[in-house]
């Protein structure tokens, strides 16, 4: 079985503090982690994945995350948020055991004020 | 064309009618997925497809949800006898078949359906 937790619906920061997002995840095997950005009225966009390697992952935008295996999370990061970073993101893993099925968290909210 | 799509992005229906959602993959991607998004929850696995095997229907939530691809390529989710708790964004979304899971999927925009 596979899942991911999302502990917050929505997190609030102004432009140019640090910006984190949290995820947790279980799996059976090894983990196969991804974020996907979600803007007002679109479809899901890549961000990053982590499968194997360096534990810090670099995606677009200038976003990170860093895998934790001890701590079964995948936390979203970027040093410096931007008005624009305003979306909703969403964690998904997909256990090693299957080839497809990827699992979604419920969805944090991120508002960044001016 | 360059990226998943889906029509149409808005439909509202009346309860008990039919509809039918069709998706139109990136070229060359042989698996596809629907999924279901509804306010404030996450998105919900439906159906997989990939080349030429049987497809994964576990995720559908009830036998009046159905899915064909036909080609390989496009498909299309149908809803019969639509309810007010089919309401909701279907998300279509393709990728290539990487072996192990590695591969990252491409979403369209969804179709977003109102049952009244």
């Amino acid at each position: 079985a596979q899942s991911v937790a999302q502990p917050e619906d929505q997190v609030n920061v102004a432009e140019g503090n640090p910006l984190t997002v949290k995820c947790t995840y279980s799996v059976s095997g090894n983990p196969y982690l991804f974020w996907y950005v979600q803007y007002p009225n679109r479809g899901l966009q890549f961000l990053l994945k982590y499968i194997t390697g360096d534990n810090l992952v670099k995606g677009s935008y200038g976003f990170e995350a860093e895998f934790n295996k001890s701590q079964t999370s995948f936390h979203l990061k970027k040093p410096s948020a931007l008005v624009s970073d305003s979306a909703l993101y969403f964690c998904a893993v997909r256990d090693s055991s299957n080839d497809y099925k990827l699992s979604f968290g419920a969805g944090t909210t991120v508002t960044v004020r001016a | 064309g360059a990226g998943v799509s889906q029509s149409p992005s808005n439909k509202v229906t009346e309860k008990g009618k039919d509809v039918e959602l069709r998706c139109d993959p990136i070229s060359g991607h042989t698996a596809l997925y629907w999924y279901r998004q509804s306010l404030g929850q996450g998105l919900e696995f439906l159906i997989y497809f990939q080349g030429n095997s049987a497809p994964d229907k576990s995720g559908l939530p009830s036998d009046r949800f159905s899915a064909e691809r036909t080609g390989g390529s496009v498909s299309t989710l149908t809803i019969q006898r639509t309810q007010q708790e089919d309401s909701a964004v279907y998300l279509c979304a393709s990728s290539l078949f990487v072996a192990g899971g590695r591969g990252e999927l491409f979403f369209g925009e969804g179709s977003r359906l109102t049952v009244l």
